[in-house]
């Protein structure tokens, strides 16, 4: 049983630029949650999805959004990329309830 | 909203010596309390977990306690291996159907051979 797998695993984007991460949850898993972690911190929630909607969000800009497939696989996409996006992002999958099971994470560069 | 503190922020031992990371919350509403274990390159591994109902939960090694009225927890390893060393994160959630991980700052534990 693969767990959650993100994509990619490194990435450097220029500012200003949009990029796209995804997420593939653990099987029977409906619920994908995004966390960004800045070096040497804790994750921060960014929001989570479930059934293809958003239903919380954390103090990100609008810069920040997502998606959900009907398949429970995730988007995260920021636009207008800042040097202070730099980071880890980690996606989390759970079965709805409690426990969350994170991915590698996607390591993003802004250059 | 919920904030998390977490110490110390490095802890150092010796194989077969026990450590102790210790985290305190705000929220008192917060039920469930996971830690995570992050080593380096990979993303946080749940390794323990307990809820709001429960005082003191054991796996092999691996412990934690719950102290709800001082709204502190903590995470105790005995016998540590230098497999071990890694950066451990507790988090707090305060569970209604939606699950919001808070975490502290991280303790980066080194266990020497």
């Amino acid at each position: 049983d693969a767990g959650v797998t993100q994509s990619p695993t490194h990435l450097i984007k220029t500012r200003g630029q949009q990029v796209t991460l995804r997420c593939s949850p653990k099987s029977g898993h409906d619920t994908v949650s995004w966390y960004q972690q800045a070096l040497g911190q804790g994750p921060q929630f960014i929001f989570q999805y479930y059934e293809e909607e958003e239903r919380q969000r954390g103090n990100f800009p609008d810069r920040f959004s997502g998606h959900q497939f009907p398949n429970y696989s995730s988007e995260l996409n920021v636009n207008a990329l800042l040097l202070g996006d730099s980071a880890l992002y980690l996606c989390a999958s759970s079965p709805g309830g409690l426990g969350a099971f994170f991915g590698q994470g996607t390591r993003l560069t802004v250059v | 909203g919920e904030n998390v503190e977490q110490h110390p922020s490095t802890l150092s031992v010796q194989e077969g010596d026990s450590a102790v990371i210790k985290c305190t919350y705000s929220d008192s509403a917060s039920n469930y309390f996971p830690w995570y274990k992050q080593e380096l390159g990979k993303g946080p591994q749940l390794i323990i977990d307990i809820r709001s109902n429960v005082g003191e939960k054991k796996d092999q090694r691996i412990a934690v306690t719950l102290n709800k009225t001082a709204k502190h927890f903590s995470l105790h390893i005995t016998e540590t291996q230098p497999e071990d060393s890694a950066v451990y994160f507790c988090a707090a959630v305060r569970f209604t159907g939606f699950q919001k991980l808070v975490f502290g700052t991280g303790t980066r534990l080194l266990v020497s051979p």
